[in-house]
């Protein structure tokens, strides 16, 4: 059974700090890796989208690596900002067209000014 | 280009009752996939369509069905309304041309449906 997990639930920091968001999955045969940000009460924006055969991608402040052996994805947000607020959902991609995604539960992040 | 576009925004209906949600997808995608997100949950995957046909079905049971039209737009129908199924419904699209491979998924605002 595929299964994606995000630890933490959720993360308070203050604005300026660097952080990572750390994502798991079961099953290791995924297309893709990608990441959203889902703000209160609204659909999900896509942050960023790793191929199976790529180990990272990079846009703006945002980095996102993926490791298939160890079932594992982080996004890394560098010098946070209060606009970052929201929930961020990793999700893996189990058939080639990566419409088919499985989610983790989101990690709701918020950073204090 | 306009967005994934997502009616009604809000719905409110009774046990029992049938829902139907309606999707745009960004003009060019010829790819629709269905999700419902109930509240402080990731979104669950529903439905795949590609070019009318379905691709990909979720372990949702038979109440759930959808269709989709030949301008790609796409319609999410729901029977037998229980409380359970109140959520988020979220559209999405990718892939333009010939293929979908791996390009990322564009997602609709959703629909909020209450069931009561």
């Amino acid at each position: 059974k595929q299964e994606v997990t995000q630890i933490p639930a959720a993360l308070s920091v203050p604005e300026g700090e660097n952080l990572v968001l750390n994502c798991s999955f079961t099953d290791s045969a995924i297309y893709n890796l990608q990441w959203f940000r889902q703000d209160p009460g609204k659909g999900l924006t896509s942050l960023l989208l790793i191929q199976s055969s790529q180990r990272e991608q990079t846009s703006g402040r945002l980095n996102a690596s993926l490791d298939k052996s160890s079932g594992r994805s982080t996004l890394y947000i560098a010098a946070s900002q209060p606009g970052d607020s929201a929930t961020y959902l990793c999700a893996g991609a189990y058939n080639n067209a990566g419409n088919m995604l499985t989610f983790g539960g989101g990690t709701r992040l918020m950073v204090k000014p | 280009d306009a967005g994934v576009t997502q009616s009604p925004t809000h719905l409110i209906k009774t046990r029992g009752q049938h829902v139907t949600l309606r999707c745009s997808p960004i003009s060019g995608h010829k790819s629709v996939s269905w999700y419902q997100q109930v509240l402080g949950q990731g979104p669950q995957f529903i439905f795949q369509y590609y070019e009318k046909e379905e691709r990909g079905r979720g372990n949702f049971p038979d109440r759930f069905s959808a269709r989709q039209f030949p301008n790609y737009s796409s319609e999410l129908n729901v029977n037998a309304l229980l409380l359970g199924d109140s959520a988020l419904y979220l559209c999405a699209s990718n892939g333009r041309g010939r293929t979908t491979y791996n390009s990322p998924l564009h997602f609709g605002n959703g629909t909020r449906l209450t069931v009561t």
